[in-house]
């Protein structure tokens, strides 16, 4: 079975500081990772996964598969920041389903 | 990015009726689609896994009698909550995969379904 775990629910940090958040899996296989997020009012989107590398609004992710950790990361939070993040793991059964993880509510206070 | 398009965006329905929902992709033909359902404050569920032309696979837990899913083209997947209860409330949500072969999953803006 695959899960993921966000430890974190709500998560508050100030302007220029930076953040981390937290995401734990269980997967027997080699699973790809993403992260989700879900501005206000608006639909989830993609923010990046770990096989592109990138970084994306000046966020990084590194897959840690001996701590089985994809955590979220970026140096400067800003205000727009602010929003859901789910972390999700794509299995390599034939259809990929997703299994998302509860989400962790982040806001950038000014 | 594409496009994702659920319909309708917000529905409310006396308890025992029947609801539609759909989800379309617009610019790109999915063979794959996915339902979930998202209680308050909590993560996306998948119900069921909509392949076109074949019959859905349902998560363990969900009742395919209640939520019936029709995936008939490349481009649309339906699905229909049956004799509605309150309890059926919640917000539903799809999304897709390019039948190319991506890996991304691109979501639909979510129904929010309310019975009363």
């Amino acid at each position: 079975a695959q899960r993921v775990t966000q430890p974190e629910k709500l998560l508050s940090v100030f302007k220029g500081a930076p953040v981390e958040l937290k995401c734990n899996y269980s997967y027997s296989g080699s699973p790809e990772l993403f992260w989700y997020v879900q501005y206000s009012r608006q639909r989830l989107q993609l923010l990046l996964r770990h096989i592109s590398r990138e970084s994306i609004k000046g966020f990084t992710a590194d897959l840690n598969k001996g701590e089985t950790s994809f955590h979220l990361k970026k140096p400067f939070a800003q205000e727009e920041d602010s929003a859901m993040y789910y972390c999700a793991l794509s299995g390599m059964g034939s259809a990929r389903q997703l299994t998302f993880g509860s989400g962790t509510q982040l806001t950038v206070l000014p | 990015g594409a496009v994702v398009s659920q319909h309708p965006s917000r529905v409310i329905c006396k308890s025992g009726t029947s609801v539609k929902i759909e989800c379309r992709s617009l610019d790109f033909q999915a063979t794959t689609m996915f339902w979930y359902r998202q209680f308050p404050k909590q993560s996306l569920m998948l119900m069921a896994t909509s392949n076109e032309g074949s019959k859905a696979t349902y998560e363990q837990g969900v009742e395919k009698d209640k939520f019936l899913i029709n995936h008939a083209s490349l481009t649309l997947s339906t699905l229909t909550v049956a004799s509605a209860h309150p309890e059926d409330s919640s917000f539903y949500i799809c999304s897709a995969r390019d039948g190319t072969g991506g890996t991304e999953a691109f979501f639909g803006q979510g129904t929010r379904l309310t019975v009363v």
